[in-house]
């Protein structure tokens, strides 16, 4: 049981360009969450799904896309990444709404 | 969803019980506290969560006043590995879930 896990681990892109990170939950959770974190700051909520093939926006969503194929993926897109993208993305994933949220590791994005 | 309003940073020293309060004045009929800790370099970890009174677990309690507009985590015995940050949030009862993470409470335990 993995739980909740993130790929790449670290990447550095030019402004510009695209990606995406991968998030995988094998918990059979409903819920997933994108998050991103900058220095010294609390996690700020970019987008969430609510189950496979929904997405909805959070707080900070410009920028960013998001896609729910599979149930225990949730992928987030950057289409033309900017110096201010560079932050730390965090993953989630709950069972429900009320059950606490699993983090995966994080990703490491620098925008240059 | 709810604002929340903690102390930026709180000092200890090993062995002693540390309180950290934390402020939720619009907090709503079904939404649930919940704590998490986060080490440098890692994800944020569940500690505890509740919903009024006081809720005991392994690692720590929760105490919610009647009016539930604040919230306070008690950590006992504190050790220099709960050097950490600490985040209050509320929600989950509705809106898919979505709970605003403020900017936490950095714990520094000293030996």
């Amino acid at each position: 049981n993995a739980g909740v896990t993130q790929t790449p681990k670290f990447r550095v892109l030019k402004t510009g360009q695209s990606m995406t990170l991968l998030c995988a939950q094998d918990m059979n959770h409903e819920y997933m969450y994108w998050y991103r974190q900058d220095p010294g700051m609390g996690l700020r909520l970019i987008h969430y799904s609510v189950g496979e093939g929904t997405t909805a926006k959070g707080e900070v969503p410009d920028g960013y896309n998001v896609s729910r194929l599979k149930k225990q993926n949730f992928l987030l897109g950057l289409e033309s990444a900017a110096p201010s993208q560079t932050s730390v993305y965090f993953c989630a994933s709950r069972v429900d709404r009320f059950y606490e949220q699993y983090f995966g590791p994080g990703t490491r994005l620098t925008v240059t | 969803l709810a604002k929340t309003t903690q102390p930026i940073s709180m000092d200890s020293y090993e062995g002693q019980e540390v309180n950290i309060t934390c402020s939720h004045n619009n907090i709503a009929t079904n939404d649930y506290i919940t704590w998490y800790q986060q080490f440098p370099s890692q994800g944020p970890r569940f500690i505890i969560q509740g919903y009024k009174t006081k809720v005991t677990n392994e690692v720590a309690s929760l105490f919610i006043p009647a009016d539930r507009k604040s919230s306070t985590l008690s950590l006992p015995r504190v050790s220099l590995s709960d050097t950490a940050v600490y985040y209050c949030l509320v929600g989950g009862g509705t809106n898919a879930g979505k709970s605003t993470f403020g900017d936490g409470t950095t714990l520094t335990v000293k030996p």
